[in-house]
């Protein structure tokens, strides 16, 4: 069983274009997460929403926005694709602070986003 | 604001050899530490953790001690095997809200035969 599962697994888009990536998670987690990885594996989070709400929201620009319909899944819309935006995007999940140190981050596949 | 640094790599080991990923950090209050490893083409996995200082983590032969004096969680194993051939990052979780991760800039393992 997927625990947390992303897609898709690859997307090659041009520049300018809108794209959305999925995540959805079955291990009933409070808390979700978007990190992105650049060329040189250097990891850093996005954003984190908790029950749908957004908790965490580093500077990223307002082209990229994430989507929680439910407390499984957190989505992430990038309006006007831009060459710089060609990474590897990380979706995670945890449990949440009112479950004791239950803080591990469980991590998608990936999806490996190429502008070109 | 938060960070940590880790060793550049690639580090190239022969099977059976000793590890050592080094990595410091910078935080204000006591955060928990992590080591996570990326096997290739996969998301991260969480290696082992230490919440406090003096803490030894371990899980699959690797371990990791919280050293608050040196500011340091370094990754140790006594004799790698090609299957931990990976990337090893180092990470931090601060004491504020939200459960945030910062994360070192990631060590590639590669063991030979």
């Amino acid at each position: 069983d997927t625990a947390v599962s992303q897609t898709p697994k690859y997307l090659v888009t041009q520049m300018g274009n809108d794209k959305s990536i999925k995540c959805e998670q079955n291990l009933g987690h409070d808390t979700m997460y978007w990190y992105k990885q650049d060329s040189k594996k250097f990891l850093k989070i996005m954003f984190s929403y908790n029950n749908k709400e957004l908790i965490i929201n580093e500077t990223v620009p307002n082209r990229f926005s994430p989507k929680s319909p439910d407390k499984a899944h957190l989505n992430l819309h990038i309006n006007s694709l831009e060459l710089g935006d060609s990474a590897v995007y990380f979706c995670a999940s945890s449990q949440d602070r009112l479950a004791g140190d239950l803080y591990e981050q469980f991590f998608g596949p990936g999806t490996r986003l190429t502008v070109l | 604001g938060d960070s940590v640094t880790q060793m550049e790599g690639p580090v190239t080991l022969s099977e059976e050899a000793f590890l050592t990923i080094n990595c410091t950090y910078t935080a204000t209050g006591y955060p928990s530490l992590f080591w996570y490893v990326q096997y290739p083409g996969e998301g991260l996995q969480l290696l082992l953790k230490a919440t406090k200082a003096d803490d030894k983590g371990s899980n699959k032969g690797f371990e990791a001690t919280y050293r608050k004096e040196t500011t340091s969680f370094h990754l140790e194993k006594g004799s790698v095997q090609v299957s931990d051939s990976a990337v090893y990052f180092c990470a931090l979780r601060d004491t504020g809200g939200g459960n945030k991760l910062t994360f070192g800039t990631g060590t590639q393992l590669k063991v030979e035969l």
